[in-house]
């Protein structure tokens, strides 16, 4: 059973517009999110994170969006550039003081120049 | 953050050999994972490397299958034992400076093939 979803494999974008990335989770004990990006043959690299304990969370070009009635969360990334290509992960933990993060299967993001 | 390696970077093994990944971090470190992450897959957490004591795995690993070592605060190590094609994947470690809510910073990963 996933408990947290990507739903969209794949994304494409034009440079300069926004890109909206969507996670979705099943677990109402998740309250805390994160969003990881990935190079091929790197690691992820940790972009953004959010709490339950709040619905916005931004960075930069990077802004998280929590709707927790809904369980969703979406990255949004304004303005996209080519440098944003890579697959992302939406990860979440169950409670507050753990380390396990439950990740999701990941988006490729691919912004067109 | 930290900086991360892992070796091998990638290897192609033969059934039913064993490999160790090595997995080395600039500075101390609070705690230490190991990940796997299969074709098409999410991130899976296999097992919590402690240091001077054993691993704690998560269901569906053991350790006769995924031994860990963790020697000091800075370096583990995983093996993957007696493998298959299904162990092909890529595996990762990663770190965290503090407990609770804290960010995982990874390394570049091994990616293993099992012919």
């Amino acid at each position: 059973d996933q408990q947290v979803k990507q739903n969209s494999p794949s994304l494409s974008v034009q440079e300069g517009r926004i890109s909206i990335l969507n996670c979705d989770y099943t677990n109402s004990m998740f309250d805390y999110f994160l969003w990881y990006k990935k190079y091929p043959a790197e690691g992820p690299t940790f972009l953004i994170s959010i709490s339950s304990i709040k619905d916005k969370n931004e960075d930069g070009r990077f802004t998280v969006f929590l709707n927790k009635s809904a369980k969703h969360l979406s990255l949004h990334i304004v303005p996209s550039q080519p440098g944003d290509s890579a697959v992302y992960f939406c990860a979440a933990s169950p409670s507050s003081g753990t380390y396990k993060y439950i990740f999701g299967t990941g988006t490729r993001l691919k912004v067109l120049a | 953050s930290a900086v991360i390696s892992q070796k091998p970077s990638r290897d192609i093994c033969q059934r039913g050999t064993s490999l160790t990944i090595q997995c080395q971090v600039d500075s101390q470190v609070t705690m230490m994972f190991w990940y796997r992450q299969q074709p098409g897959q999410s991130l899976t957490l296999i097992a919590t490397a402690n240091q001077g004591s054993e691993a704690t795995y998560e269901s569906g690993f053991v350790i006769d299958k995924f031994p860990i070592s963790r020697p000091n605060l800075t370096f583990s190590t995983l093996t993957v034992s007696n493998m298959s094609p299904e162990d092909s994947s890529i595996y990762l470690c990663s770190v965290t400076r503090g407990t609770g809510h804290n960010e995982q910073f990874f390394g570049p990963g091994t990616r293993l093939t099992v012919l």
